[in-house]
């Protein structure tokens, strides 16, 4: 079935360094992808996003890095401040239907001071 | 601008007594979407709504659920009978062309 993935249910990070979260989405159709972060108690927040027709994209401290070949997406994160310490997740979707989401598992990060 | 509201926070239910979830979407946004989180789990898409209309209620469990936007008002998931099974996170989501999914704080929701 379709399904998104990541590799990593937990990641361990020192305050300063960079971080990569990766993510593995097995629905070739998908052409809109989507990194969000969950904190505690609260619903999920937009990071950035990319679509199918781009490779990289960045935005402030944040990367996001998309192989259709593996059908593959990283986040990188530089200089993880503990502010970053949240769930990650992935989403893929049709970019004609931007709202309908499907999600992987997650990942959490923690960021140690 | 205020973001998705949704309430209550925090919703206790026994098993078999009714839970209602309401969301009031962004200003301006038409669009609202419902999704499920289970413990240590991503979130699922349940439905999806416009004013009035739903579009897409392929996730949605074909029995006790139901949802509505009407024109005016917030947009309400409706859980009957409410079994163990139903306790989790429910978020909310609007948008509008262009933008991407803004997702409220969420409603949790424990059957006991």
């Amino acid at each position: 079935g379709e399904s998104v993935g990541l590799h990593l249910p937990t990641l361990s990070v020192q305050e300063g360094d960079n971080s990569i979260i990766n993510c593995a989405y097995s629905n070739s159709a998908s052409d809109y992808f989507i990194w969000y972060k969950q904190e505690s108690g609260k619903g999920p927040q937009f990071i950035i996003d990319i679509r199918s027709n781009m490779d990289k994209r960045q935005g402030q401290r944040v990367t996001v890095l998309l192989n259709k070949t593996v059908k593959h997406l990283s986040l990188q994160i530089a200089a993880t401040q503990p502010g970053d310490s949240a769930v990650y997740f992935c989403a893929e979707t049709l970019a004609s239907n931007t709202g309908k989401l499907i999600f992987g598992q997650g990942t959490t990060l923690q960021v140690k001071p | 601008n205020a973001g998705v509201m949704q309430n209550p926070r925090h919703l206790v239910r026994r098993r078999g007594q009714e839970a209602r979830l309401r969301c009031s979407p962004m200003k301006g946004h038409s669009h609202v979407y419902w999704y499920r989180q289970l413990p240590e789990e991503g979130l699922k898409f349940m439905v999806y709504l416009q004013k009035e209309n739903i579009i897409d209620e392929s996730g949605m469990p074909k029995e006790r659920f139901s949802a509505e936007f009407p024109k005016e008002g917030p947009s309400i998931l409706r859980i009957q009978q409410v079994v163990r099974g139903d306790s989790a996170a429910y978020f909310c989501a609007s948008f509008d062309r262009d933008s991407p999914l803004h997702f409220g704080n969420g409603t949790r929701l424990t059957v006991t």
